[in-house]
């Protein structure tokens, strides 16, 4: 089966960098999903990793080392609209999985 | 505008009682899928769709229908719900296996 395990909670000031770790295990493995989701709202896609390495989108970046099992999101400059949860999730044969989530509160 | 719509947005009903939360897009994608989340076990897959009239279990599939007769309707059907299947569900669709999943806004059951 597959199963991923990330913090469940993390809390930061503004404009300070974090950084969400998420490890998994799975029998197939076509690559690292993040999602963010606030409160009331739907999932909304952030990166997508199947390749080791960093992939950077604004201020957000996500790391993938498939030797490790092994993948971070990393938020820069946050932002009070950065409170939200984060997922992480992998897709294994066309069935995705998702992390049980990581909820990050931005204090002023 | 890309849009993924699910109907009914909240819904409370009873024991047994047939239901179906439909999924349309407008986006011409070939996948769909349907997830129930739940405080502390996040995203769980319940069907999802690669095509036209082929679909397959995800995770917890029990209890649970589905049907794919057009590409851009999906609908769940919950032929005897019960307690333990209220939750919030969400559709999603993507272009490619691979490509970002887009969600509707959510249903929010309760059965009581």
């Amino acid at each position: 089966g597959q199963s991923l395990e990330q913090p469940s909670e993390v809390t930061a000031v503004e404009g300070a960098i974090v950084q969400i770790n998420c490890t998994y295990q799975t029998s197939g493995f076509y690559g690292l999903s993040w999602y963010q989701q606030h409160d009331g709202g739907a999932p909304t896609f952030l990166s997508y990793n199947a390749l080791d390495g960093l992939e950077e989108t604004g201020r957000f970046s996500s790391f993938l080392s498939r030797s490790d099992s092994y993948g971070y999101l990393l938020l820069q400059e946050l932002q009070m609209k950065d409170s939200a949860s984060y997922f992480c999730a992998v897709m294994s044969g066309q069935n995705f999985v998702f992390g049980p989530g990581t909820r990050l509160s931005v204090l002023p | 505008e890309a849009q993924v719509t699910q109907n009914p947005r909240y819904l409370i009903t009873v024991t047994g009682k047939k239901l179906t939360v439909t999924c349309s897009q407008n986006m011409n994608h070939e996948y769909m899928s349907w997830y129930r989340q739940d405080p502390g076990l996040g995203l769980r897959q319940i069907y999802y769709s690669m095509n036209v009239e082929v679909t397959d279990k995800g995770d917890v599939p029990e209890g649970y229908k589905v049907s794919r007769k057009e590409k851009r309707n999906f609908p769940l059907i919950l032929e005897s719900p019960s307690p333990n299947q209220t939750s919030l569900y969400f559709c999603a669709t993507r272009q490619g296996s691979s490509q970002p999943q887009h969600f509707g806004d959510g249903t929010r059951l309760s059965i009581l």
